[in-house]
């Protein structure tokens, strides 16, 4: 079955820098990438995503980049502020199954 | 509350004891899934349905059992047979469409053994 590995697992940056966060996936036929934001004790919600067709997507400061030859895609955040300290998740479908596989999520934390 | 609805939001279990979590979704949702969170490990399938009256198990199945026998409901049951059970508990639904955009989240339901 299908694998998302996520790195790294904890970041911490000063507000206003840029975050990145990488997801490697194993199955080549996956072809849906959802990021999640997860605060505290709280739900995940769906941030942005990617579809296979498309190498890159933009939503005001967050951005979602994908190399379907190598098998990676990444979160981008620019401008940094406190409210987007929260758990991320990538995550990863065939879309077949409309099933995702998550990666193990990544603890931002941005400091004022 | 977003259109699914977990309750309780808090359990306690004690040992030898089974629980039902449940989760209601108002959406009209075709699919819907139930994941096990535990700290630095993400999110865990425990058992998918897709069309009522059938359901597939996931990564970890063991020691849970589930049931649909409405569209809108897909109680999760924890078993005594699952050795370490305190976790949060997400419930989660989607429409199954050609443009399928993932899922929909419930509150969860953060569960403890006593």
């Amino acid at each position: 079955g299908e694998n998302v590995e996520q790195h790294p697992s904890t970041l911490s940056v000063q507000e206003g820098d840029s975050a990145v966060i990488k997801c490697t996936y194993s199955d080549s036929a996956s072809n849906y990438f959802p990021w999640y934001k997860q605060e505290l004790g709280k739900r995940p919600q769906l941030i942005i995503d990617i579809r296979s067709n498309v190498g890159e997507k933009k939503d005001q400061r967050i951005a979602v980049t994908l190399n379907k030859t190598a098998k990676h895609f990444s979160l981008h955040i620019t401008e940094t502020q406190p409210e987007d300290s929260a758990v991320y998740f990538c995550a990863a479908s065939t879309g077949s199954n409309y099933k995702l596989t998550f990666g193990k999520g990544t603890l931002l934390t941005v400091n004022p | 509350d977003g259109g699914i609805t977990q309750s309780p939001k808090y359990l306690f279990r004690k040992e030898g004891q089974n629980v039902t979590l449940s989760c209601e979704q108002n959406l009209n949702h075709d699919a819907m899934y139930w994941y096990r969170q535990d700290p630095g490990q993400g999110l865990r399938l425990i058992y998918y349905s897709q069309i009522v009256n059938d359901f597939q198990k996931g990564d970890i199945a063991e020691g849970y059992s589930v049931s649909r026998e409405k569209k809108e409901s897909f109680p999760l049951t924890v078993t005594s047979a699952q050795k370490n059970p305190t976790a949060f508990y997400l419930c989660a639904s989607s429409i199954e469409l050609a443009s399928w955009e993932g899922y929909t989240f419930g509150s969860g339901t953060r569960l403890t053994v006593v």
